[in-house]
């Protein structure tokens, strides 16, 4: 099972672009990379999944160098309501078994 | 469209009682999967289920449970509640796509005193 490291937490204020790096060196090949956020007393929301390279989506983007031992999501414009923990997974998207929650990134914003 | 919907929101028992908690998953998923959360652990796999199957199983002890029904709605149940069976219960469901990984619910809060 990939285990991944993320910063335990990280500022920012509104209006900027929050970047949350997450290192995954022992990836396997049918590996995909998943991001969620979660809200206290909440249920983790999906924010966007990638196999590699570039993925957009209305809310994020998801950056992956081509050895995929690392990943970067990317939050642009952050608001108040961004402020919340983030998680980095790293396993087969079909089997909830093998998808692990580390202890994320609270990212903290401010006004 | 509809979330995934967990019953009931909130929940207070007694020590060795059981608890039985739902979910409902979005409309066309067919896997559900059980998570528990707690301030120490994190997040943790309980078990998953697809069509009435269960397709894995988390390290927890026998008394916790599940089953999933043929419109896919599953339960847990929980037996002889524990003081450290307090946490925060997810269902998650998906339809196995790359695209939209798995729809957590809010959960259900137990308490167990």
């Amino acid at each position: 099972l990939a285990k991944t490291t993320q910063p335990i937490s990280m500022d920012s204020y509104e209006g900027q672009e929050v970047n949350i790096t997450c290192s995954h060196n022992n990836i396997a090949t049918n590996d995909y990379i998943t991001w969620y956020q979660q809200f206290p007393s909440q249920g983790p929301r999906f924010i966007i999944q990638g196999y590699k390279t570039k993925v957009t989506n209305e809310v994020a983007s998801l950056f992956i160098p081509a050895d995929r031992k690392s990943s970067t999501l990317s939050l642009p414009r952050v608001s108040l309501s961004d402020t919340a923990v983030y998680y980095c997974l790293v396993g087969p998207y079909s089997s909830a078994s093998k998808i692990i929650f580390g202890s994320g990134t609270r990212l903290s914003i401010r006004p | 469209k509809a979330g995934v919907t967990q019953t009931p929101r909130y929940l207070i028992k007694t020590r060795g009682q059981q608890v039985t908690l739902s979910c409902s998953p979005i409309s066309g998923h067919r896997s559900v999967s059980w998570y528990q959360q707690t301030p120490g652990q994190g997040l943790q796999f309980l078990f998953e289920y697809f069509s009435e199957t269960q397709r894995n199983k988390g390290n927890f002890p026998g008394r916790f449970s599940g089953r999933q029904f043929s419109n896919s709605r599953s339960e847990m149940n929980v037996s002889t509640l524990e003081l450290g069976d307090s946490a925060l219960y997810l269902c998650a469901s998906t339809r196995d796509s790359p695209s939209e990984g798995y729809t957590f619910g809010s959960g259900t809060r137990l308490t167990v005193v």
